[in-house]
């Protein structure tokens, strides 16, 4: 069973500053990486996907991965008030199709 | 309709009840799941289907009984629940399963918010 760890928050960040999310996983042999947004009472929305090492970026958007220390981050730049929402690290094995999630991260962006 | 849809939204129901939750993918996708997700907690997978065969039973109990009749179409049997059953159930759907990559991304649809009296 693959673990993923995420801090639960709440991250208080001001409107227009980074927020910094960190996720680890436990199973080294894991391949694709996800970083959905989960709004209240909505349902969760897939913002980020990266499979190698290095940073992808998305608009206002970086994930970055360490796969020797088994880590996976998501960086928001300029946050706005509507990046306020709970972020889910979701992580999938080479030979396992199944996604193990953490139990995300809730995020509030103070204007 | 454009992705995934699931119905009902809301659910309430009593524990001699028998309901379905219906999910409906638009996405021309092989692969769709059942998750729960329950305040506080990660999502757990409780049903993947492959091509409308299971592949997955993630040690769900009976009374939930998932049916899949065509590649687009998965439906949730709920029957004699438990007050601890209520949750947010969400289905999502892949292009493929397995093998990493872009192919295995899923998308959910908005959830059916159940509840048990």
């Amino acid at each position: 069973q693959k673990e993923v760890e995420q801090n639960s928050g709440p991250l208080s960040v001001p409107e227009g500053a980074i927020a910094s999310l960190n996720c680890t996983y436990s199973d080294r042999g894991s391949q694709s990486f996800f970083w959905y947004r989960q709004y209240s009472g909505k349902s969760p929305e897939l913002i980020m996907s990266i499979y190698s090492n290095g940073d992808k970026e998305d608009g206002r958007f970086t994930a970055q991965l360490n796969k020797a220390s088994q880590y996976v981050s998501l960086l928001i730049r300029d946050s706005q008030p509507s990046d306020s929402a709970t972020y889910l690290c979701a992580v999938e094995g080479p030979y396992d199709y199944k996604l193990s999630f953490g139990a995300g991260t809730t995020v509030t962006v103070r204007a | 309709e454009t992705g995934v849809t699931q119905t009902p939204r809301h659910l309430v129901m009593g524990m001699t009840n028998k309901k379905s939750l219906k999910c409906e993918q638009h996405l021309g996708h092989n692969a769709m799941y059942w998750y729960k997700q329950s305040a506080k907690k990660p999502l757990e997978l409780m049903f993947v289907y492959s091509l409308e065969e299971r592949v997955e039973n993630n040690s769900v109990p009976s009374r939930f009984s998932p049916e899949c009749p065509n590649s687009s179409h998965l439906f949730l049997h709920l029957h004699t629940l438990q007050p601890e059953d209520s949750a947010l159930y969400l289905c999502a759907s892949s292009q493929d399963l397995g093998g990493g990559g872009s192919t295995d991304t899923q998308y959910f649809g908005p959830g059916t918010r159940l509840t048990v009296l």
